[in-house]
């Protein structure tokens, strides 16, 4: 099946540590997106790639960097200067310019010891 | 600036009626919108979408309707039922490509 997998579920992070979160599609989508949930704040935008080893910043990308060496895999680094991070992650693809839906993996729960 | 807005945090309907989700977007360029259901702890599944081109789509008992001079889009579920229960996103996209998801409203439909 289909799908799009996000690694680990949940996460610790010290302060002052980076940590990257994986996110694995294997839809043969060519866009990818990362996005942060906090409560009652929705789904924002951090980075996203339409294509291989190239990406945008989404509204809320300071902090956070990503790379895109494959098609498959979109990871997220969440770097120390990112002084909130404690957050619900979501990562998300689709078919550029279509009218289809965008997918999203089962998310990574990130949280500060 | 928020280009896509839900007003309303949370909505209760009793089981069997009907459930009305509402959404307002900003920016005239959105031309694909669409509804995600999504529960705690995992990511959201697509509900339901429509094409500006449209003003309702129909799919089993959720029914979107899309407003463009009003810049408004609702989900109507019908009947409802317990496991209906969960937050509801509405997302709009243009010619970018970009989402914009709303804040989110989280429905509980009372046995």
């Amino acid at each position: 099946d289909g799908g799009i997998t996000q690694s680990p579920k949940y996460l610790f992070r010290k302060e002052g540590q980076n940590v990257t979160l994986s996110c694995e599609q294997n839809l043969n989508h060519d866009a990818m997106y990362w996005y942060r949930q906090d409560p009652g704040q929705g789904l924002r935008l951090i980075y996203y790639s339409q294509i291989v080893n190239d990406f945008q910043k989404g509204d809320i990308a300071e902090g956070y960097s990503v790379s895109r060496e494959k098609k498959e895999s979109f990871p997220l680094t969440v770097t120390s200067a990112q002084k909130n991070p404690t957050a619900f992650y979501l990562c998300a693809s689709w078919v550029t310019g279509s009218n289809q839906p965008q997918h999203f993996g089962d998310g990574t729960r990130l949280s500060i010891l | 600036d928020q280009q896509v807005k839900q007003n309303s945090p949370s909505l209760s309907v009793q089981e069997g009626r009907i459930s009305i989700l509402n959404c307002d977007y900003t920016n005239s360029m959105f031309d694909y919108f669409l509804w995600y259901k999504k529960y705690p702890a995992e990511g959201p599944t697509f509900l339901i979408s429509i094409s500006s081109i449209k003003d309702k789509n129909e799919d089993g008992r959720f029914t979107v309707f899309l407003n463009k001079s009003a810049k408004h889009l609702s989900l109507h579920i019908v009947p409802s039922q317990p496991g209906d229960s969960a937050v509801y996103f509405c997302a709009a996209s243009g010619p970018g490509n970009q989402f914009y998801f709303g804040t989110g409203t989280s429905l509980t439909v009372i046995p």
